[in-house]
């Protein structure tokens, strides 16, 4: 099965200052028809998953520019260009190239 | 406007039984591929595992600590999706998502397995 490892695992950010999240698999994430199923979701506290980033660089309808995702093979980057107060939460790599799907453990954002 | 509702979620002994259900609107049900996610309290996300459009072939695919106890099914008749729960653990409690892999989510539904 896919692991995903996240680093750092928390990051306190000061405000329009930027975060970058790693995100590495333990096999290349790219499907036999090309595509690599990588995403990124957000978690505010007290919410529900949320998509900000799919297929490793697209960004979801209505997810801010500052938000952008990088990478390819086994190797994942999501960054914030200037951190905002609303960016508080947990973020979560996650594959869906092959079966079992699978989250990274987490990454907690809060401000410094 | 894409909509995922859960429920059937409640209290329930170890070694019991309990079905959710999911009813999905606001996109191309058929099509989609559909996915229960669950977080334990104070935990991450954990997949529990998704089932594939007809089209794709709709294979079922378990994550290993449910696979022979949980059982998704679809019904595209109906644009919902369920997810029976056997042999309830403890470790089984939190609260479950379902997914409209991977673009939607529902606000979830608690499980609790206590005595």
């Amino acid at each position: 099965d896919i692991v995903l490892t996240q680093t750092p695992l928390s990051s306190p950010v000061t405000l329009g200052q930027p975060a970058s999240i790693s995100c590495r698999s333990s096999q290349s994430l790219v499907h036999g028809n090309g595509n690599t199923y990588l995403h990124w979701l957000q978690q505010r506290p007290g919410q529900p998953p949320r998509l900000l980033i799919y297929e490793v660089s697209s960004r979801f309808s209505g997810v801010p520019d500052r938000f952008s995702g990088s990478g390819a093979g086994t190797d994942f980057t999501l960054k914030i260009s200037r951190v905002e107060r609303e960016d508080v939460g947990v973020y979560y790599c996650v594959q869906t190239t092959r079966a079992p799907y699978a989250f990274g453990q987490g990454t907690k954002l809060d401000i410094k | 406007e894409i909509q995922l509702v859960e429920s059937g979620g409640g209290l329930v002994k170890p070694g019991g039984s309990l079905r959710l259900s999911c009813a999905a609107s606001g996109f191309t049900f058929s099509s989609a591929y559909m996915g229960w996610v669950r977080q334990a309290p104070g935990k991450g996300l954990e997949w529990v595992g998704h089932v594939e459009s007809k089209n794709d072939g709709g294979t079922i695919d378990y994550a290993a600590p449910v696979k022979g106890r949980f059982t998704i099914s679809r019904d595209d008749s109906k644009n919902a999706v369920y997810l029976q729960m056997n042999s309830l653990k403890p470790e089984d409690t939190g609260v479950y998502y379902c997914t409209w892999v991977i673009p939607g989510w529902g606000q979830g539904i608690l499980v609790t397995v206590s005595s």
